[in-house]
């Protein structure tokens, strides 16, 4: 069975540039989460969806990102403009459900913008 | 709020030897705990898990044990193999789905 697939695994960009990161998670999970993981942290969350439902965004910067997931399946991850900052790992991850206590993680996007 | 504290890396230990990777929280009520790990170039992967005080996640060799006392669910392993070089995220879940990581442990192990 697949894991999560994320694309893709490395961009690099120059500041102000779009960006779209792209997510498919293991069928049949119903929760996704995209998170963001700065060098030597953990992964932070950023939003998490209940099929095609954003249920938490509330740590997502709006007025630069903003995430889909139109069929409830795979995921896009958008930052217009981009900013030096916001250069670290991005990482999707599934699960069955909510209450589900494992998440798959994919291998993760790293987003360098000089 | 709630938090998760791990000790800092890099831990470099040689084959066989014993390790503990030392993770302690902050939380309310009563949260489940876990260890991840991540592999060069691999998301992270579910390691071991523990729902209540005094439960005992295992895994592949490793353990952890859910100590409410000490607010503390440090991982260890009695012989270490060079493949489990990795970063180990230790990580708490409160509620439905929220999730709190650690900062990571980077773990060597030299032959």
């Amino acid at each position: 069975e697949a894991g999560v697939v994320q694309s893709p695994r490395y961009k690099i960009i120059e500041k102000k540039q779009p960006v779209a990161f792209w997510c498919n998670p293991i069928s049949g999970h119903n929760t996704l989460y995209w998170y963001l993981q700065n060098l030597g942290q953990g992964p932070e969350l950023l939003i998490r969806y209940e099929n095609e439902e954003a249920v938490d965004d509330s740590q997502l910067p709006k007025d630069r990102f903003s995430a889909e997931r139109l069929k409830g399946v795979d995921s896009t991850l958008k930052i217009q403009p981009a900013e030096l900052g916001d250069s670290a790992v991005y990482l999707c991850a599934s699960s069955f459900s909510s209450e589900d206590n494992e998440q798959f993680f994919g291998p993760g996007t790293r987003l360098t913008v000089l | 709020g709630n938090s998760v504290t791990q000790m800092e890396g890099p831990v470099t230990l040689s084959e066989e030897a014993f390790l503990t990777i030392n993770c302690t929280y902050t939380a309310t009520g009563y949260p489940s705990l876990f260890w991840y790990v991540q592999y060069p170039g691999e998301g992270l992967q579910l390691l071991l898990k523990a729902t209540k005080a005094d439960d005992k996640g295992s895994n592949k060799g490793f353990e952890a044990t859910y100590r409410k006392e000490t607010t503390s669910f440090h991982l260890e392993k009695g012989s270490v193999q060079v493949s489990d070089s990795a970063v180990y995220f230790c990580a708490l879940k409160w509620g439905t789905y929220k999730y709190i990581f650690g900062t990571g442990t980077r773990l060597k192990v030299l032959a």
